[in-house]
């Protein structure tokens, strides 16, 4: 069976710009998290999605929005992208249906902005 | 908001020694875990705690949930090379809603050979 799987790996933006970021969970797994991982630091959550419902929220600015499809992939949008919002952009999909925290994480997709 | 801080930032060590590592918190957790990243990979997880007082073994590793809910520990027993890596705790609070995990800053292990 497939993992958790992301798209792209990396790209490269300009201030000012927006951004997609694509993720497909395990086959079977239904909630989906984004979490942003700055260089040298840990994960930061940025949304949950469970049933195409948002269920939880980090503290990140409204130009950060999330949705989720009823095939349960999921899209993380960045608009007006600063240079701080340069990081690892990982998702992970989580089994069942209560928040145990035992996600299963993609390799991520990379952004830099320039 | 809530912070965990992780220790040591690096561990230098030779193959076949112990390894122990640790994070404390301001606030309580219902739920710590443990998680290893490999560069270029997302993390994976190594061990789940849910009780108070909880010590958990996976192979070479064991862990346990702090009695006051606010620290855990990561202990590796006789190292080896595929052991290095970016070791993560990370805490859970559902207060009833589904938060996300809060992540330490992450020890980085580095075997000598």
């Amino acid at each position: 069976d497939a993992g958790v799987t992301q798209s792209p790996t990396h790209l490269i933006k300009t201030r000012g710009q927006h951004v997609t970021l694509r993720c497909s969970p395990i086959s079977g797994h239904k909630s989906v998290s984004w979490y942003q991982q700055v260089l040298g630091q840990g994960p930061q959550f940025i949304f949950q999605y469970y049933e195409k419902e948002e269920r939880g929220r980090g503290n990140f600015p409204d130009r950060f929005s999330a949705r989720q499809f009823p095939n349960y992939s999921s899209e993380l949008n960045v608009n007006a992208l600063l240079l701080g919002d340069s990081a690892l952009y990982l998702c992970a999909s989580l089994r069942g249906t209560g928040n145990t925290g035992e996600l299963f994480f993609g390799e991520g997709s990379r952004l830099t902005v320039l | 908001g809530q912070q965990l801080n992780q220790s040591p930032q690096s561990m230098f060590i030779q193959e076949g020694e112990d390894v122990s590592m640790n994070c404390t918190s301001s606030s309580i957790f219902n739920t710590w875990l443990w998680y290893k990243q490999d560069p270029g990979e997302g993390p994976v997880l190594l061990i789940a705690l849910y009780k108070a007082g909880e010590l958990t073994s996976n192979g070479r590793l064991t862990a346990q949930f702090g009695i006051t809910r606010k620290d855990s520990f990561l202990n590796i027993s006789a190292s080896i090379p595929s052991d290095v890596g970016i070791y993560f705790c990370a805490g859970l609070f559902s207060g009833g809603g589904a938060d996300g995990l809060t992540f330490g800053k992450g020890t980085h292990l580095i075997i000598q050979p």
